[in-house]
């Protein structure tokens, strides 16, 4: 069955800290990956996408990594801001054909001043 | 350009009661999507549309029917609600890449909170 397994659930940082979040997936065969950013009350925004051959992507303060091989991908956050508490989701898209999107459950983080 | 929109944005009905959730997008997007998300899990795809007049069940489409009634908007319809179907409904337009592009992107409307007593 395919899964997307992200970790920690939650995480709490101080204003100015990185941290970095964790997924883990079964997804195959497997085309993309990507990480959005779910505001509370609002919908999921998309922040990078990679596939297989890419191992690294930024976007601002943010680096998504992929490891294909393992499966795993992290999503980095540097110098954090309070604007950056939100929920990340991690989504892996399949080869083919619609609706072949899994996602995570998502990591809740809140930046703390 | 209001991208992706959702109407209403709350709503509350009681069991067995019917209602209509709206999506619409101005990006001319071909493909809608429909998903729910519920506390402590993924986003689930309820029902897609690849193109207009033609619609797809997803994951869990039952309790559901959706209407494609033109390019710009994807309805999703709720014949009977049940408690179970008490959840935060979001609508999603989405583009695929032409070429080697890689992957589609999907637009997410703001969500229809439902409560079903």
């Amino acid at each position: 069955k395919n899964q997307v397994e992200q970790s920690p659930q939650s995480l709490i940082i101080l204003e100015g800290k990185n941290c970095t979040l964790q997924c883990n997936y079964t997804v195959s065969p497997f085309s993309n990956l990507r990480w959005y950013k779910q505001d509370t009350g609002r919908g999921p925004v998309s922040l990078t996408i990679m596939t297989f051959s890419e191992n690294t992507k930024s976007n601002g303060r943010y680096t998504a990594t992929l490891d294909a091989d393992t499966k795993q991908s992290s999503l980095h956050i540097t110098a954090s801001q309070l604007s950056d508490s939100a929920s990340y989701i991690c989504v892996v898209s399949q080869n083919s054909g619609y609706s072949t999107l899994t996602f995570g459950k998502g990591t809740m983080l809140l930046v703390s001043p | 350009n209001a991208g992706v929109t959702q109407t209403p944005k709350f709503q509350v009905l009681k069991t067995g009661q019917s209602m209509t959730l709206q999506c619409a997008q101005d990006m001319n997007h071909n493909s809608m999507y429909w998903y729910r998300q519920d506390p402590g899990m993924g986003l689930r795809l309820i029902y897609y549309s690849a193109s207009e007049g033609t619609t797809d069940k997803g994951e869990v489409p039952n309790g559901y029917n959706v209407s494609r009634l033109n390019k710009r908007e994807f309805s999703l319809r709720l014949e009977s609600a049940a408690p179970s179907q008490t959840s935060v409904y979001f609508c999603a337009s989405v583009v695929y890449p032409t070429g080697t592009g890689p992957g589609e992107t999907q637009y997410f409307g703001p969500g229809t909170r439902l409560l079903v007593l």
